[in-house]
C-alpha cells in the first residue's frame, strides 16, 4: 500500500474553532482526495487535488477548504468547525485519475463539541 | 455519473462462497467497475477491478455480464476475517478526476462460524 499518513489521528475541538487535518504521502501520487465517512452515508468526497495547487470541489465541500503546496501534502481546513462536521476523515491518493486505484490513509476521528 | 445499488447487508458462514451483486444501470462505455473492502477503523482497500467478462485475482473474482449493467463480486470460502463492508464503484479511467466516483453505503458482510 502507498505510504499515507494522517495527522492528527484523533481530535476533539469546540464549535467555531479552526481545524486543519494533514495528509502526507510518500508515493509521489499526483491525485489526492479527502473524504468524510458518517453512518448511513458511506464515504463522501469533500475535495480533491489533481496536482500541486490544483484542487476542485467534491460532493460535500461546504465549510471546508484545502491546500496543496507540494506533492506529498494535502491539507483539509475547517474554517469554523460545527457539530455537523463531527466525522471520520479519510485521505486517499491515486497515481492516475478517475477509477484508478485509490490508496487510503488510516483516518482521523474528529469530534466537534 | 453512474449510480450503484447494492444490498445493505449479507450474512454467511465460514467456508461458504459469497456473491455480492451491484447494479449500475447507467454505466457508461468508458466506465470500469471497482470493488473496495473496508474493515472497522480503517480506510477502504482495493480488491478488484474489471471492465467486462470475468476477472480473478488471489482474493476474489468479478463477474460482469455482457450488458455491464450489473456486476458480482465473488469471495470464495470466506472466513471470519472477511467480515467487512464492501463497496462497488463505477467510474472511468480517462476523465473527471475524483469527483466522478461515488462510494455509497456499501454492503456489510458478516461471516459467522
Amino acid at each position: 500500500d502507498a505510504g499515507i499518513t494522517q495527522s492528527p489521528r484523533h481530535k476533539v475541538t469546540e464549535t467555531g474553532t479552526p481545524v486543519t487535518l494533514r495528509c502526507h504521502q510518500t508515493e509521489n501520487h499526483r491525485y489526492m482526495y479527502w473524504y468524510r465517512q458518517d453512518p448511513g452515508h458511506g464515504l463522501r468526497l469533500i475535495h480533491y487535488s489533481y496536482g500541486v495547487k490544483d484542487t476542485d470541489k467534491g460532493e460535500v465541500s461546504d465549510g471546508y477548504s484545502v491546500s496543496r503546496s507540494k506533492t506529498e501534502d494535502f491539507l483539509l481546513t475547517l474554517e469554523s468547525a460545527t457539530s455537523s462536521q463531527t466525522s471520520v476523515y479519510f485521505c486517499a491518493t491515486s497515481l492516475g485519475q478517475g477509477a484508478d486505484t485509490q490508496y487510503f490513509g488510516p483516518g482521523t476521528r474528529l469530534t466537534v463539541l | 455519473l453512474a449510480k450503484t445499488t447494492q444490498p445493505i447487508s449479507m450474512d454467511s458462514y465460514e467456508g461458504q462462497e459469497v456473491n455480492i451483486t451491484c447494479s449500475h444501470n447507467n454505466i457508461a462505455t468508458n466506465d470500469y467497475i471497482t470493488w473496495y473492502q473496508q474493515f472497522p477503523s480503517q480506510g477502504p482497500r482495493f480488491i478488484i477491478q474489471g471492465y467486462k467478462t470475468k476477472v480473478t485475482n488471489e482474493v476474489a473474482s468479478l463477474f460482469i455480464p455482457a450488458d455491464r449493467k450489473s456486476s458480482t463480486l465473488s469471495l470464495p470460502r470466506v472466513s471470519l476475517s472477511d467480515t467487512a463492508v464492501y463497496y462497488c464503484l463505477v467510474g472511468d479511467m480517462v476523465t473527471g478526476g475524483g469527483n466522478k466516483l461515488t462510494f455509497g453505503t456499501g454492503t456489510q458482510l458478516k461471516v459467522e462460524l
